[in-house]
């Protein structure tokens, strides 16, 4: 019954290919962020989605294209990866009040990608 | 994107000792919420704080929200050696993004 799981927990791969990492919560939670944490371990928000609707776009490659099927889902696809990519990925979600106050975020266990 | 400053960055104690932490923003935050991260794992939620002034506690873990809503503090007493681990603050204003502190290590010494 965990609450934020992710696929894969790491990722091993080379320069240049494609990948994805899948984040799904069964929260009910209707929005759901992607953070990259670097090796100094600070959390840098990457996106965010609102009910699947994207609403926070950080300044980010265009080789990383968020995709939220549903509000359950926010999956994370990356283009011609390189090694600056190597990170770990975390997803999380939060709920907004019709107040518009954010409800606490609970984070996945996170996605070590490694890129040689 | 903004960046909180938390200090400090790194704290060494004996086990038993009393341990503070605090993270300041130049903006005006309504949601303060602090977490701690075991290597290997995601953060996890130790506290959340909704009103300038607050002051919440969980088990021996005690923050409070800073009257300005420009900081927030975090205290835990007595140490144990589990307390080891990275503790972040985050603060969330009017939109839907939370903004991270930069970390503070805690190592405990049995």
């Amino acid at each position: 019954d965990t609450a934020v799981s992710q696929t894969p927990k790491y990722l091993v791969t080379q320069m240049g290919n494609d990948k994805s990492i899948k984040c799904e919560q069964n929260l009910g939670h209707d929005t759901m962020y992607w953070y990259k944490q670097d090796s100094k371990k600070f959390l840098k928000i990457m996106f965010s989605y609102n009910n699947k609707e994207l609403i926070i776009n950080e300044t980010v490659p265009n080789r990383f294209s968020p995709k939220s099927p549903d509000k359950a889902h926010l999956n994370l696809h990356i283009n011609s990866l390189e090694l600056g990519d190597s990170a770990v990925y975390f997803c999380a979600s939060s709920q907004v009040r019709p107040s518009g106050r954010v409800d606490e975020q609970y984070f996945g266990p996170g996605t070590r990608l490694t890129v040689t | 994107g903004q960046q909180l400053n938390q200090s400090p960055q790194s704290m060494f104690i004996q086990e038993g000792e009393d341990v503070s932490m605090n993270c300041t923003s130049s903006s005006i935050f309504n949601t303060w919420l602090w977490y701690k991260q075991d290597p290997g794992e995601g953060p996890v939620l130790l506290i959340a704080l909704y009103k300038a002034g607050e002051l919440t506690s969980n088990g021996r873990l005690t923050a409070q929200f800073g009257i300005t809503r420009k900081d927030s503090f975090l205290n835990i007493s007595a140490s144990i050696p589990s307390d080891v681990g990275i503790y972040f603050c985050a603060g969330q204003g009017t939109g839907n993004q939370f903004y991270f502190g930069t970390g503070t290590s805690l190592t405990v010494i049995p």
